[in-house]
């Protein structure tokens, strides 16, 4: 379920670090998994998706790790970027339904000078 | 392609009147629609799901007589939040979910920003 309430937890990195973003996720059935980022104001912004019959996947200068076995999902971004500054949402959620994807609480990251 | 928009972006009333949300697929079929609700610093809570042409499937707790849904053709559903309060401020989020996609995922719209006094 959705996390309602709690204060997002924050990640600081310098620029040029690479950001590693954690996500644990409920429902041990769930077998599509995406990340998006939210600039404050904006709507949620694709980044990447993996389903569950992969445990890696790459885009460009991101990665997504699946971790099935404890239901934990990561993302990381490589040579991390000022304007990748936002709040990194991970959501889990059926392939092939409209089902609704389920979101987690998200982490704040803030990407020093 | 995918780009879903709504209008207004944002929208400031008078508390006891009623603000209509668009949300529309530009360029794609979308048969469901998602409405989420997303207060300062948390998460995106769902409120409803919009399938074209029936009636909206609410979550617990989102009273469906004061959050209106209609979704009258696959390019178009709208949110009408009657009788608006001051708690009723918040920023609304749809998503459409393509039709021809055979995996779950949806294109986000860029948000309403809902004010009442």
């Amino acid at each position: 379920g959705e996390s309602v309430g709690l204060h997002l937890p924050t990640l600081s990195v310098q620029e040029g670090d690479n950001s590693i973003i954690n996500c644990a996720y409920s429902n041990s059935a769930s077998d599509y998994f995406i990340w998006y980022k939210q600039e404050s104001g904006k709507g949620p912004q694709f980044i990447i998706d993996i389903r569950s019959n992969m445990d890696k996947r790459q885009g460009q200068r991101v990665t997504v790790l699946l971790n099935k076995t404890v239901k934990h999902l990561s993302l990381q971004i490589a040579a991390t970027q000022p304007g990748d500054s936002a709040v990194y949402f991970c959501a889990e959620g059926f392939s092939g339904s409209a089902r609704q994807l389920t979101f987690g609480s998200g982490t704040q990251l803030t990407v020093l000078p | 392609g995918a780009v879903v928009s709504q209008h207004p972006s944002w929208v400031i009333c008078k508390s006891g009147t009623s603000v209509k949300i668009e949300c529309r697929s530009l360029d794609f079929q979308a048969t469901t629609m998602f409405w989420y609700r997303q207060f300062p610093k948390q998460s995106l809570m769902l409120m409803a799901t919009s399938n074209e042409g029936s009636k909206a499937t609410y979550e617990q707790g989102v009273e469906k007589d004061k959050f209106l849904i209609n979704h009258a053709s696959l390019t178009l559903s709208t949110l009408t939040v009657t009788s608006a309060h001051p708690e009723d401020s918040s920023f609304y989020i749809c998503s459409a979910r393509m039709t021809s996609l055979s995996y779950n995922e949806q294109f986000f719209g860029p948000g309403t920003r809902l004010t009442v006094l």
